[in-house]
């Protein structure tokens, strides 16, 4: 059975701190990998990866993908209050030739002032 | 601004009553997805539509039926709500494969 697991489940860390949210997956047919912030409302998008190695960035965040390993995780530097929110881990699948995206259950970050 | 509009931000419905809620996109993109979010469970795959008038089971379907008579919307029915039906329903769209996906800003659904 597909799945893809996140880890920690929640995270209380304060202003400044570095943190670093983890996601494991399980996929038939893996095609790629997708981190979202999600606050109030809908999640938006962060990052896509799909090959090894290779590090995105956006301003404080960043993404590697280890398809070796079956991982990914999400760094955040320098937290901000603004960071709190929940992250989702989404894997694109290919099981039967209609592909689909697999979430992790979240990660559920606060950052104190 | 591109989006995907979902008609209701908050809906409580009675046992029994069949509902309906929509989601519209204005992106002009093939594929559509019903997911429903639930405390420790995460976002779970209801139904999902590549093209108009086609549409196929994801992890949760029991209970559930859909539409999409037009390429911008996509609506999930619920033909008898029941009180395990309450939860977060949100609507995503994507271009095709490998593109991401777009969400609506979800509809909050309590069934009394």
């Amino acid at each position: 059975e597909d799945k893809v697991v996140q880890s920690p489940l929640s995270l209380v860390v304060h202003e400044g701190d570095t943190v670093t949210l983890n996601c494991s997956y399980e996929v038939t047919n893996f095609r790629s990998l997708l981190w979202y912030k999600q606050e109030k409302k809908a999640p938006t998008f962060l990052f896509m990866l799909t090959s090894s190695g290779i590090e995105k960035k956006s301003g404080r965040l960043s993404s590697i993908l280890d398809k070796k390993e079956l991982f990914s995780i999400l760094n955040i530097t320098a937290t901000q209050t603004g960071d709190s929110a929940v992250y989702l881990c989404a894997v694109e699948s290919l099981p039967s030739g209609t592909y689909k995206y697999i979430f992790g259950t979240g990660t559920r970050l606060k950052v104190l002032a | 601004d591109v989006k995907v509009t979902q008609s209701s931000r908050y809906l409580v419905k009675r046992t029994g009553e069949k509902v309906f809620l929509e989601c519209v996109q204005d992106m002009d993109h093939e594929n559509m997805f019903w997911y429903r979010q639930d405390p420790g469970l995460g976002l779970r795959l209801i139904y999902f539509s590549y093209d108009v008038k086609m549409k196929e089971k994801g992890d949760i379907p029991e209970g559930y039926s859909v539409s999409r008579e037009k390429k911008e919307r996509f609506s999930l029915i619920l033909e008898s709500a029941s009180t395990n039906q309450t939860s977060m329903y949100l609507c995503a769209s994507s271009f095709r494969a490998n593109y991401g996906y777009t969400f609506g800003s979800g509809t909050r659904l309590t069934v009394v």
